[in-house]
């Protein structure tokens, strides 16, 4: 396995377009994170899935933000109308959950977005 | 409140000697906690884990966890240039499963 993989690694657009993220998590995990990240800023939780079912996600996040794990195997994270607000650096993780016992995190390279 | 806080430095020491990084967190009933470093324009990377009260080593570095004061910290021995990064602590609570982390802490080790 060659660890987590995102898609694309840099995204330009206009403002008020839609954009696309994919990330494919190490096969094995079962949970799936999306964090935002800007400069000077630890990663801040977007939301997370446990196989298919996301259990939670931020109350910071708007309307425009939205995102599916189907089958419980790769994530996409959709931002709809996107501002230049949202230019930053999106990360994925993903671990394993045994028994309550949730294992270490693994990221992926992220992709950076502009918006301009 | 913030869920985890780090001193966002940075903190500045000098080649071959311990740097200590501090995290508190707010949730008392937190189960799992984590070390990451990150360099400039890089993913975090994992560094270590820490599950039960008292230290944890692996190498150059050493976590230790004090559930009772809601505290963990990274200590990390013989520092050098290359350990000059920005390290995240991360916790999940233990009312949820999220993945929190705080914003991080800067390392300088100046040669």
């Amino acid at each position: 396995d060659t660890g987590v993989s995102q898609n694309p690694r840099h995204k330009i657009t206009k403002r008020g377009q839609n954009v696309t993220f994919r990330c494919d998590p190490i096969s094995e995990h079962n949970r799936l994170y999306w964090y935002r990240q800007t400069l000077g800023q630890g990663p801040e939780f977007l939301t997370y899935f446990q196989n298919e079912a996301q259990l939670e996600k931020s109350r910071l996040l708007s309307d425009r933000f939205s995102a599916e794990r189907p089958k419980g195997s790769f994530s996409t994270l959709e931002i709809q109308r996107t501002e230049q607000g949202d230019s930053a650096m999106y990360l994925c993780a993903s671990s394993l959950e045994i028994m309550t016992v949730v294992t270490e995190a693994f990221f992926g390279q992220g992709t950076r977005l502009t918006v301009v | 409140q913030k869920e985890v806080e780090q001193n966002s430095g940075p903190l500045s020491v000098p080649e071959g000697a311990i740097a200590s990084l501090n995290c508190t967190y707010s949730d008392r009933g937190s189960q799992s906690f984590f070390w990451y470093r990150q360099y400039s324009g890089k993913s975090p990377e994992l560094i270590m884990s820490i599950y039960s009260n008292g230290d944890k080593e692996d190498g150059r570095f050493t976590a230790q966890l004090n559930k009772a004061s809601q505290y963990v910290s990274l200590l990390i021995r013989d520092s050098q240039p290359s350990d000059s990064a920005t390290y995240l602590c991360a916790v999940i609570p233990g009312n949820t499963g999220k993945l929190i982390f705080g914003q991080g802490t800067t390392l300088q080790v100046k040669p």
